[in-house]
């Protein structure tokens, strides 16, 4: 079975202050994707990055990085020098390759983030 | 430009109503998902096609079916309609292979 875990249920931090989002995962599989999503109070969801399991170079667009690390099961995603506009619920998500019946996505619950003045 | 909508974007029905919500992709996208978003469980998905007359079983289906009768669309039925079904419901596609799921703006659908 998969699952997805985001201890994290709320966080907040002042503008300007470096924050990291943690995501744990379990899957049995050696081949998977791993996603983060974010939810702004609008409500729609707006994807982020994409990353397999067979590559594990941290990435960096702008403000946003993150790491991936296969021996801890993680993938946090770290967001650099925190803007009001960041301000969402963030979600961490793992799905396994395409196999005919097998591209489902399996969600954690979430770590919303509130970033003030 | 491709896109995913979902239709109502709000909706407020009473225990025991059926209600179908739509969803419709422009992107030409075998699968397709159904999710609620309930505070404390995240995403969680209801029913998923993988092609044209595919529909198959989620986490959460009881109380809930889906069709699909071509690649655009695939419709969300509540047969009768339960309060513990109020919830926000978001449609996604994805393409074969690796690719992203897109999701839809969301249905907030309140059962009185």
């Amino acid at each position: 079975a998969q699952k997805v875990t985001q201890a994290q249920t709320e966080i907040s931090v002042v503008e300007k202050e470096d924050v990291t989002l943690d995501c744990v995962y379990e899957t049995r599989d050696t081949t998977y994707y791993l996603f983060w999503y974010k939810q702004p109070p609008s409500g729609e969801l707006v994807f982020l990055i994409r990353r397999n399991s067979f590559d594990e170079q941290n990435e960096i667009s702008g403000r946003y990085s993150w790491n991936f690390q296969k021996s801890t099961s993680s993938f946090n995603f770290t967001i650099t020098a925190s803007q009001v506009v960041d301000s969402a619920v963030y979600f961490c998500a793992l799905r396994n390759p395409y196999t005919g019946t097998a591209s489902k996505l399996t969600f954690g619950t979430g770590t919303r983030l509130q970033v003030t003045l | 430009d491709a896109e995913i909508t979902q239709s109502p974007r709000h909706k407020i029905t009473e225990t025991g109503r059926q209600v179908t919500l739509a969803c419709h992709q422009t992107w030409n996208h075998n699968n397709m998902f159904w999710y609620r978003q309930d505070l404390g469980h995240g995403l969680r998905l209801i029913h998923y096609s993988y092609g044209v007359q595919d529909t198959n079983k989620g986490e959460v289906s009881d109380g809930y079916s889906v069709s699909r009768s071509n690649t655009e669309d695939l419709p969300l039925t509540l047969e009768s309609a339960a309060s513990s079904q109020t919830s926000v419901y978001f449609c996604a596609s994805s393409s074969r292979g690796s690719g992203e799921q897109f999701f839809g703006p969301g249905t907030r659908l309140t059962v009185l």
